[in-house]
């Protein structure tokens, strides 16, 4: 297993066009988290799921994005209409399901909507 | 008050030096402490954690954690140019339940 997966790397999009990210964790690892990270700032949380269920979803993520894990492996993170604030680089992360365990980083999507 | 605060930095240091990163937390339940490594463009990468109170060490890295403080700090001895990256502070636990929360890192220059 190379670690945790995500494509594209890179995606360019015009305001208001929808876009859709992937995400494959590291295989024995239930859990699956998206960031968000903008330039000067750390990872900030968006959602994440244990298996295919979704825990939590931050009350700061408007209804345009929408994440899903449908067989608990991997996972796709939409966003609907995009914006110009919606550029930053999107990151995915995954755990094992056991306990407070360190959480591994794929090399994430960087957005820029244009 | 932030769920995790840094010293946004830039901390600059002599190579050869010893760094000392800090961190300070809100939620007193949180339970696993996580230092992560980011160089510009790339994603955080871990190199240490630490759940128990006290030190702990691995290689020239040593993470800190005081729970009654709810401090957590990383040192980073005979540091080299290629430690100069963004050091990210991370917990699990409390009310945050099993995300991991961040900080907003602190920049280190190691200057050769």
């Amino acid at each position: 297993d190379t670690g945790v997966s995500q494509n594209p790397r890179h995606k360019i999009t015009k305001r208001g066009q929808n876009v859709t990210f992937r995400c494959d964790p590291i295989s024995e690892h239930n859990r699956l988290y998206w960031y968000r990270q903008t330039l000067g700032q750390g990872p900030e949380f968006l959602t994440y799921f244990q298996n295919e269920a979704q825990l939590e979803k931050s009350r700061l993520l408007s209804d345009r994005f929408s994440a899903e894990r449908p067989k608990g492996s991997f996972s796709t993170l939409e966003i609907q209409r995009t914006e110009q604030g919606d550029s930053a680089m999107y990151l995915c992360a995954s755990s094992l399901g056991v306990g407070h365990t360190e959480a591994f980083f794929g090399q994430g999507t960087r957005l820029t909507v244009v | 008050q932030k769920e995790v605060e840094q010293n946004s930095g830039p901390l600059s240091v002599p190579e050869g030096a010893i760094a000392s990163l800090n961190c300070t937390y809100s939620d007193r339940g949180s339970q696993s402490f996580f230092w992560y490594r980011q160089y510009s463009g790339k994603s955080p990468e871990l190199i240490m954690f630490i759940y128990s109170n006290g030190d702990k060490e691995d290689g020239r890295f040593t993470a800190q954690l005081n729970k009654a403080s709810q401090y957590v700090s990383l040192l980073i001895r005979d540091s080299q140019p290629s430690d100069s990256a963004t050091y990210l502070c991370a917990v699990i636990g409390g009310t945050g339940g099993f995300k991991t929360i961040f900080g907003a890192g602190t920049r280190l220059f190691v200057k050769a």
